[in-house]
């Protein structure tokens, strides 16, 4: 149980262009989505919460008006990059957990790989 | 904001040897998890332990919430177990718990 599905795993676009990503739970209500970026050979930075029905909450140093966050039900968030430049290139993972429980831990989707041109 | 420190930060074992990765925290949390990234970016849940002890096969893992460290255990390493181990710790703010993430052992199991 608790599998989490995100698409696309792989992304080369041209700069300038806007990528959407999804991520869904398929056996389990998500309360809460969370999206996060790794650059190569680093840590996973949280970039932003969601929760089902209100706006995402960015970290600090994230750019809201660049990085779009929609999580219009309980399995399902997106993610879109937009005007993408050669520096948003990152590996991009979702998670999610369950509702009505905060002991619940977080299930990570596989990630998305962005490169762009 | 908390701080967490993985150690060592690489790690290079023969096939059948034992290891011990380390995460120490810089404040109180109320939950720890294991993961284990494969080379191709998946994290795999190894353990939810916010305290005590647990075993799972050839892995298990211990944290002392008083001493703000976890342990993670391999014994009988296989090159399947490579790839980069990441602790991330939890605390409750508000209406919404964060994981903040480790900086990660990258482990190489050579055959």
């Amino acid at each position: 149980g608790a599998v989490v599905s995100q698409h696309p795993s792989w992304v080369i676009c041209k700069s300038g262009t806007s990528v959407k990503i999804e991520c869904r739970s398929l056996d389990f209500q998500a309360t809460t989505m969370f999206w996060y970026r790794q650059f190569p050979k680093q840590s996973l930075m949280l970039m932003a919460t969601s929760n089902e029905g209100s706006k995402a909450t960015y970290e600090q140093g994230v750019e809201k008006d660049k990085f779009l966050i929609n999580h219009a039900s309980l399995t399902l968030s997106t993610l879109t990059v937009t005007s993408a430049h050669p520096e948003d290139s990152s590996f991009y993972i979702c998670s999610a957990s369950a509702r009505d429980n905060r002991f619940q831990p977080q299930h990570f989707g596989d990630g998305t790989r962005l490169s762009i041109l | 904001g908390i701080q967490v420190e993985q150690s060592p930060p690489d790690l290079i074992l023969q096939e059948g040897a034992n290891s011990t990765l380390r995460c120490n925290f810089s404040d109180s949390v109320n939950n720890l998890q294991w993961f284990h990234q494969n080379p191709w970016g998946q994290l795999i849940n190894l353990f939810y332990i916010p305290s005590g002890t647990k075993q799972n096969g050839r892995l298990s893992a211990t944290t002392v919430a008083t001493e703000r460290y976890s342990l993670l255990y391999i014994s009988s390493s296989q090159t399947t177990d490579s790839g980069v181990y990441f602790c991330a710790v939890e605390r409750y703010g508000g209406a919404t718990n964060k994981l903040i993430f480790g900086t990660g052992t990258l482990l190489a199991v050579q055959p």
